[in-house]
């Protein structure tokens, strides 16, 4: 069974600190891997998409890394913000003949204090 | 319109009524995803559509649930015979292609079955 486990669960860190989170999945034949944001009451917004062969994609102050071999990845905040404050969720898509079935990880839901 | 375009925002019911969810993709996305986030679980793949194939189905939980894509564009999700169950978000998304190309979200539809 397809699966995708985030840790932590939820996070608080001060403004302006550094933070990573966690991935690990088991989806096969694997596609790709995205990190999402989102905000209380909003929409998903897309952070980065990795393929098989990428191993790290930035995207301003969010970093991703993929290792296929270990089927983890992290994402990587920066410098923190008080604007940082979401759930993050990483989705892990396979392919089955036409279709890219995405399997969704519950998110780990980030707090920045100032 | 800029963005995915879900309607209504909110939508009350009692249970056994029928309901439709409407989503108004980006246009030119050939791509359409619906899901479903219910409080404190991560979003979980309903229906795929891409261009004029079949959509995947494989995600809809019972045969209450249907959804159509009309000349490529809108959407609508039904429920029908609604139960308290159901209760959730329903996210929308579409994209220029399938595969590892972003996902752009609608705001989704927060339903409430009395």
């Amino acid at each position: 069974k397809n699966q995708v486990e985030q840790s932590p669960q939820s996070l608080i860190i001060l403004e302006g600190k550094n933070c990573t989170l966690q991935c690990n999945y088991t989806v096969s034949p694997f596609s790709n891997l995205r990190w999402y944001k989102q905000d209380t009451g909003r929409g998903p917004v897309s952070l980065t998409i990795m393929t098989f062969s990428e191993n790290t994609k930035s995207n301003g102050r969010y970093t991703a890394t993929l290792d296929a071999d270990t089927k983890q990845s992290s994402l990587h905040i920066t410098a923190s913000q008080l604007s940082d404050s979401a759930s993050y969720i990483c989705v892990v898509s396979g392919r089955a003949g036409g279709s890219y079935i995405p399997t969704f990880g519950r998110g780990t839901s980030l707090i920045v204090h100032p | 319109g800029a963005g995915v375009s879900q309607s209504p925002s909110n939508k009350v019911t009692e249970k056994g009524k029928d309901v439709e969810l409407r989503c108004d993709p980006i246009s030119g996305h050939t791509a359409l995803y619906w899901y479903r986030q219910s409080l404190g679980q991560g979003l979980e793949f309903l229906i795929y559509f891409q261009g004029n194939s079949a959509p995947d189905k494989s995600g809809l939980p019972s045969d209450r649930f249907s959804a159509e894509r009309t000349g490529g564009s809108v959407s609508t999700l039904t429920i029908q015979r609604t139960q308290q169950e159901d209760s959730a978000v329903y996210l929308c998304a579409s994209s220029s292609a399938p595969g590892p190309q972003p996902q752009h979200f609608g705001d989704g539809t927060r339903l409430s079955i009395l």
